[in-house]
């Protein structure tokens, strides 16, 4: 089945730039979204079609997706940011056709 | 606003049955298909089924086929998650979760989850 890998965690000062990554095989060929969970909290959809924003999530939260890496990029980080984030993909050929990413931690400093 | 709201969770033994379910409200529930997720304690997000909005597809993650049924009714905005056979690692917490309104393949909308806990 489809593999898609996240680093655990990422730390980041307050105003700088967090980037977390979501390896996958040919992942460039898939369309990729970006879920950020906070504690306690539902799941929110933050980037669809690799870097495409829903209504609402600030301009601060972009994407790409380009050979065997997609990369969600925070820009600005804020205190609130500090959450979950989960890449996802539909894979045909998968056993669970929708695969997520184990997640990033992300840390603000 | 598109709002979620899942029930149906609790405490239950190995080998035992819960029904959970989803009561959606704020968007048209007959027009979308809708998931099942879950999150167990200290691990990430997982998909564990999909049924379309007029029941013409539904399919299911590997490791609850021949165990879980999804299902809906339309005329009451609700969707179920029929669990048999529950083992321990099915503990976790279960969101529902809209496909489709804000794009294709995606988990636009998400409830705010029902914990399961399967413990004897």
């Amino acid at each position: 089945s489809y593999v898609l890998t996240q680093p655990p965690s990422v730390s980041v000062a307050p105003g700088k730039t967090a980037r977390i990554t979501c390896g996958g095989n040919n992942i460039g060929s898939k369309s990729v979204h970006w879920y950020q969970q906070r504690p306690g909290q539902a799941p929110v959809l933050v980037i669809y079609y690799d870097s495409d924003r829903p209504s609402g999530i600030p301009e601060r939260f972009s994407g790409s997706n380009s050979g065997n890496t997609a990369t969600l990029t925070i820009s600005r980080v804020e205190a609130g940011d500090e959450a979950d984030y989960y890449c996802q993909v539909w894979d045909s050929s998968s056993d669970h056709l929708y695969v997520f990413g184990a997640g990033t931690k992300v840390t603000v400093l | 606003q598109v709002q979620l709201v899942e029930s149906g969770g609790g405490v239950v033994q190995p080998g035992r049955s819960l029904r959970l379910s989803c009561a959606a409200s704020g968007f048209t529930f007959s027009r979308y298909a809708m998931h099942w997720v879950r999150r167990a304690p200290g691990k990430g997000l997982e998909w564990v089924a999909v049924k379309s909005n007029d029941g013409s597809y539904k399919y299911y993650a590997d490791f609850v086929k021949g165990r879980f049924t999804i299902s809906r009714d339309n005329s009451k905005n609700t969707l179920f998650l029929q669990m048999n056979s529950l083992r321990a690692e099915d503990t976790a917490v279960y969101y529902c979760a809209t496909k489709g309104i804000v794009a294709a393949g995606t988990f636009d909308y998400w409830g705010q989850g029902t914990l399961v806990t399967v413990s004897s």
